[in-house]
């Protein structure tokens, strides 16, 4: 079965501008996770939505900001764009019901290039 | 807060010699522990994962890795690898009451020569 879809794979944008990143889970998961990797800070978590609620938030300023469609496909926006958001931006899904099962199945990600 | 140390940050490692990562995690509370690889021009993938029960889980490709509660670890281990286990390992840690967030060590770049 198809993996995790993520658009667009490679995006420059410039400092002050916003960009969407979208993610289509693997058919039947419903939780969609969104991790920022760069070689400095690593892979930290952004946010986790379930059924179109975000059940959780990492420590990042609040012009990160995500949503979930009823369709379980996520996309994650980010304002205001700094340097510092160049990153690849990996999506996870998980089949979960709810409870947790840490097994996340990631895409390739979108990388982000700010000039 | 959860944290994880990956203190091995680049391994090199000839083809048939023993493997084993280092992941020491700090948290209070019960845990549930990863291995997630991450192979040359490929997504992430897990590895293995540790819920409860035998603290030595068996993953896909031969991996292993072993909870020891008392020192905060979760070590990863391979007899004997290969060319083709080059990669890059994270180990990560989540919490029952927090959904699917992990936080993921720094990560283990692991080149095998042939």
């Amino acid at each position: 079965k198809a993996g995790v879809t993520q658009t667009p794979r490679y995006l420059i944008k410039t400092r002050g501008q916003q960009v969407t990143l979208s993610c289509s889970p693997i058919s039947g998961h419903r939780s969609v996770s969104w991790y920022q990797q760069t070689p400095g800070q690593g892979l930290q978590f952004l946010f986790e939505y379930f059924s179109e609620t975000q059940r959780n938030k990492g420590n990042f300023p609040g012009r990160f900001s995500g949503r979930q469609f009823s369709n379980s496909r996520s996309e994650m926006n980010v304002s205001t764009l700094e340097l510092g958001d160049s990153a690849l931006y990996l999506c996870a899904s998980s089949r979960t019901s709810g409870t947790f099962t840490g097994e996340l199945f990631f895409g390739e990600g979108s990388r982000l290039t700010v000039l | 807060a959860q944290s994880v140390s990956q203190h091995n940050h680049h391994v090199i490692l000839s083809e048939a010699a023993s493997l084993e990562l280092g992941c020491n995690y700090s948290y209070g509370g019960t845990v549930n522990l990863f291995w997630y690889v991450q192979y040359p021009g490929q997504h992430l993938q897990l590895l293995l994962k540790y819920f409860s029960g035998d603290p030595l889980v068996k993953g896909i490709k031969g991996f292993e890795a072993e909870f020891i509660k008392s020192k905060f670890s979760f070590n990863l281990r391979k007899p004997s690898v290969q060319w083709s286990d080059t990669a890059e390992y994270f180990c990560a840690v989540g919490d029952n009451n927090a959904g699917n967030m992990l936080t993921f060590g720094g990560g283990t770049r692991l080149m095998v020569k042939p």
